[in-house]
């Protein structure tokens, strides 16, 4: 099946620093890339919509100038975690699916550490 | 997109065939029932996808009543491997990764 990739797998940063995550769709192109947030025990939540060429939909509650999304080509989207803070540690997982596809394809996710 | 309700977890012996049901008794017209697995910080994998009657691939299989209120996901013979949490989705197939998860199902294998 169609691959998902997320870069890095694992990162621990500094409180107040910034944090870039990418997201690549390998083998198709992806005009809309999802961006979700999983803390412990608990079940993924859409954070934002990332659409090619346009700015990304963000849902009810998710601070779009802390988050940044960048989806400047029909395979990557990047997730920028600004002035972060411990709060802000979690499991972030992005997903596409191909033009006119019914299955959504999941990265391994990004597991986000704030010290 | 319809609200999805499954049980919390589950226990299940090695072999034995387990089955998950999940309701959604808001379901549209235009939505298709979709399982995915997580296992621990992993992104979810997709698992199988139905609209009506029985849908039945290498993994498992989706019964789905004539009303659509719920949906079955039958994993047979399970081993050890498959441990990890089930979610059921609901959703119209062009919003494919547009995908608002519960709380998902967690099975555990257990020999």
């Amino acid at each position: 099946g169609a691959v998902v990739s997320q870069h890095p797998s694992r990162v621990i940063c500094k409180s107040g620093t910034s944090v870039k995550i990418e997201c690549r769709s390998l083998d198709f192109q992806a005009t809309t890339m999802f961006w979700y947030r999983q803390f412990p025990k608990q079940s993924l939540m859409l954070m934002a919509t990332s659409n090619e060429g346009s700015k990304a939909t963000y849902e009810q509650g998710v601070e779009k100038d802390k988050f940044l999304i960048n989806h400047a080509s029909l395979t990557l989207s990047t997730l920028t975690v600004t002035s972060a803070h411990p709060e802000d540690s979690s499991f972030y997982i992005c997903s596409a699916s191909g033009l006119g596809g019914t299955e959504a394809f999941f990265g391994q996710g990004t597991r986000l550490t704030v010290v | 997109l319809a609200k999805t309700t499954q049980p919390i977890s589950m226990d299940s012996y090695e072999g034995q065939e387990v089955n998950i049901t999940c309701s959604h008794n808001n379901i549209a017209t235009n939505d298709y029932i979709t399982w995915y697995q997580q296992f621990p910080s992993q992104g979810p994998r997709f698992i199988i996808q139905g609209y009506k009657t029985k849908v039945t691939n290498e993994v498992a299989s989706l019964f789905i009543p004539a009303d659509r209120k719920s949906s079955t996901l039958s994993l047979p013979r399970v081993s050890l491997s498959d441990t990890a949490v089930y979610y059921c989705l609901v959703g119209d197939r062009g919003t494919a990764s547009k995908l608002t998860f519960g709380t998902g199902t967690r099975l555990q294998v257990t020999l």
